[in-house]
């Protein structure tokens, strides 16, 4: 099946600093990539999804210039946490979608885990 | 908004049991999945489901759209099965985004051998 890596797989920071996360499609171009979040013990969040070559578009309560999105290839999104802090320590997934399964298909990063010290 | 409800949140069950988790919508859906979250967090899609029913291996997947209702069984369950099974929507207007998924909080189920 489709695989989606994300990258780093964990990271820990100090607070104000930025933090990149990448989601790459490795066998299939992604026209959309989805990000979404999950606290402790609750559901995953959408936050943004993202179009390849367009804006994201953000979801109610996100702060699109915290939450910095860029999709500038069919297989690699980026997500960028900008002046990190401690609240924003949660754990980041993203999901692809693209001709690989037809339109209603999402493949699963294996995540990245988030803490701001 | 489409609200996703999860029955039951928890789950503990013998090695070899039958296991059914429910899943609830309350809005009309294009398609539903059913998502495997292991303890290190990384998640595998098990089903996308439309209607009807599918199969794969120990696990089955049904859908009654007219009821807004799917359920995940398990046969022959095995302590490897232990992990939150989520049940995640398409829909538009769900508050998801134009086709992002709508989560369920997720069935924690151990399987005890």
């Amino acid at each position: 099946g489709a695989v989606v890596s994300q990258h780093p797989s964990w990271v820990i920071c100090k607070s104000g600093t930025s933090v990149k996360i990448e989601c790459r499609s490795l066998d299939f171009q992604a026209t959309t990539m989805f990000w979404y979040r999950q606290f402790p013990k609750q559901s995953l969040m959408l936050m943004a999804t993202s179009n390849e070559g367009s804006k994201a578009t953000y979801e109610q309560g996100v702060e699109k210039d915290k939450f910095l999105i860029n999709h500038a290839s069919l297989t690699l999104s980026t997500l960028t946490v900008t002046s990190a802090h401690p609240e924003d320590s949660s754990f980041y997934i993203c999901s692809a979608r693209g001709r690989a399964g037809g339109w209603k298909t999402q493949y699963f990063g294996p995540g990245t885990r988030l803490l701001v010290l | 908004k489409n609200e996703v409800e999860q029955s039951p949140q928890n789950l503990t069950a013998q090695e070899g049991e039958f296991i059914t988790i429910n899943c609830s919508y309350s809005v009309g859906i294009s398609a539903l999945h059913w998502l495997q979250q292991h303890p290190g967090g990384g998640i595998v899609s098990l089903f996308m489901l439309s209607s009807g029913k599918k199969k794969h291996g120990r696990l089955i997947a049904t859908i009654n759209i007219q009821e807004k209702h799917s359920s995940l069984h398990i046969t022959a369950s095995h302590p490897r099965d232990s992990a939150v099974y989520i049940c995640a929507v398409i829909s538009p207007y769900s508050g998801g985004g134009a086709d992002g998924l709508t989560f369920g909080k997720g069935t924690h189920l151990i399987i005890q051998p």
